[in-house]
């Protein structure tokens, strides 16, 4: 069965550390990627897709994925992270037709001051 | 610009109450989805509505109706509730795109409490 993995429930960094967060998918071909961010009581917003092409994606907020077809993972990044990036993180896979997405179980960060 | 609008943002209800969330979008999508949230589990797909007139069932639909009214509007409706249903509902949707890739815009959810 297709399927999102997100091995970290939860990671604690320092502000102005780096951030990789992990995704693994399971999938027969490529699938369309995403990661969205989820702040305390709001809905989801998203931070960056990957398609085809260009294995690195930038997105909003500072936010990167990089693509590795051979390990299967779509892992999200942040040179720096600010203390307002405290939020749960979703990776997320495109199945079949109609945008139907299937998510990871979320990691949630939290960022020391 | 609202995006995904959700109505209303938080119910309580007793066992075997019906209800009925509501979800519009003003963003000319063609597609509308509908998942619960649940501690440790992600987002899961509950039903989906790929283009108007067209719904279809998801990971999760045990329990639930919905109806796609039009375009805009694509409703979520407990029968009789029942306490594992607790949980927060989100609504999304999506332009129809070749190969259906295109992102899902999501409301602010509903959280829901059944006794």
């Amino acid at each position: 069965a297709q399927s999102v993995t997100q091995p970290d429930i939860h990671i604690t960094v320092s502000e102005g550390a780096s951030l990789e967060l992990r995704c693994n998918y399971s999938y027969g071909a490529t699938p369309y990627l995403f990661w969205y961010v989820q702040s305390p009581g709001q809905g989801l917003q998203l931070l960056l897709k990957y398609f085809s092409g260009d294995t690195l994606v930038q997105g909003i907020k500072g936010f990167e994925a990089e693509f590795k077809r051979s390990q299967s993972s779509f892992n999200l990044r942040k040179p720096s992270v600010h203390w307002s990036d405290a939020a749960e993180y979703f990776c997320a896979a495109l199945t079949g037709t109609a945008s139907k997405l299937t998510f990871g179980t979320g990691t949630r960060l939290q960022v020391m001051l | 610009n609202a995006g995904v609008t959700q109505t209303p943002k938080f119910q309580v209800l007793k066992t075997g109450q019906s209800m009925t969330l509501q979800c519009a979008q003003d963003m000319n999508h063609n597609s509308m989805y509908w998942y619960r949230q649940d501690p440790g589990m992600g987002l899961r797909l509950i039903y989906y509505s790929a283009s108007e007139g067209t719904t279809d069932k998801g990971e999760v639909p045990n329990g639930y109706n919905v109806s796609r009214l039009n375009k805009r509007e694509f409703s979520l409706r407990l029968e009789s509730a029942a306490p594992s249903q607790t949980s927060v509902y989100f609504c999304a949707s999506a332009r129809a795109g070749r190969g259906g890739n295109q992102p899902q815009h999501f409301g602010d959810g509903t959280r829901l409490s059944i006794l």
